[in-house]
């Protein structure tokens, strides 16, 4: 099972909307609703961001949002701020009955 | 409150096992599947594995098949993640992380367990 595709690197400017996306397979993303997105800053640990494709958990942002388009996810952080910066992962249920994570995105705000 | 309890960290030699703990505490320990994932340096997340600490049962990533074993022991609420045949490219910070069955997502993460291969 392949990582999914991310983007490495994603930049912008404080209240700028920016979209991550993650790209799987039809034995992934394109299967199933359950597609998460992850936060992880370094030296802490990740925080799920959204699960389900577009659900917010509790306490997270509401400039966090989630979508999905046949086998290619999306996750964009609206009104982007300078702590939103760090590394973001998808993560997609498989056909497999496993999970597969992306290879990540490095978000800037410049 | 929820907490996820890892073992320190390990060094071992190429060939050698791991054995890496996890205990919980603060929720229903059979309601919540646990996952392994792990984070290279420099590299990304990487999910190796899952147990259903109810029943015990497992799914692995095909890459780990043959070579990682889950356990757990419902007397003390630890879930056991053991990797064998080490080489060095497992260095790696080991993490375990919940899932509310039925749920497909990582709710709560433990603080991670580094383990160095190296000889």
């Amino acid at each position: 099972q392949s990582a999914l595709t991310q983007f490495a690197s994603v930049s912008g400017s404080p209240g700028q909307s920016i979209t991550i996306s993650c790209t799987g397979t039809s034995s992934d993303v394109g299967s199933y609703n359950h597609v998460s997105w992850y936060q992880h800053h370094p030296g802490e640990v990740p925080k799920v961001m959204i699960y389900e494709v577009s659900k917010r958990p509790s306490g997270v942002s509401n400039r966090f949002s989630g979508s999905k388009s046949g086998n290619t996810a999306s996750l964009t952080i609206s009104g982007v701020q300078a702590e939103d910066e760090g590394d973001y992962y998808c993560c997609s249920y498989t056909t497999s009955n496993t999970y597969v994570f992306g290879s990540g995105t490095k978000v800037t705000v410049l | 409150q929820v907490q996820l309890v890892q073992s320190g960290a390990e060094v071992k030699k190429p060939g050698a096992s791991v054995k890496v703990s996890c205990k919980a505490s603060g929720y229903t320990f059979t309601n919540y599947h646990m996952h392994w994932v792990r984070q290279a340096p420099g590299q990304g997340l990487e999910w190796m594995g899952i147990i259903n600490p109810r029943d015990g049962g497992t799914s692995f990533a095909q890459k780990f098949q043959g070579r990682v074993t889950m356990t757990r022991d419902t007397s003390t609420f630890t879930i056991y993640m053991e990797l064998s045949s080490l080489r060095s490219e497992d260095t790696a910070v080991y993490y375990c992380t919940r899932e509310e069955s039925g749920t497909y997502y990582l709710q709560d993460w433990g603080p991670g367990t580094l383990v160095t291969v190296s000889s």
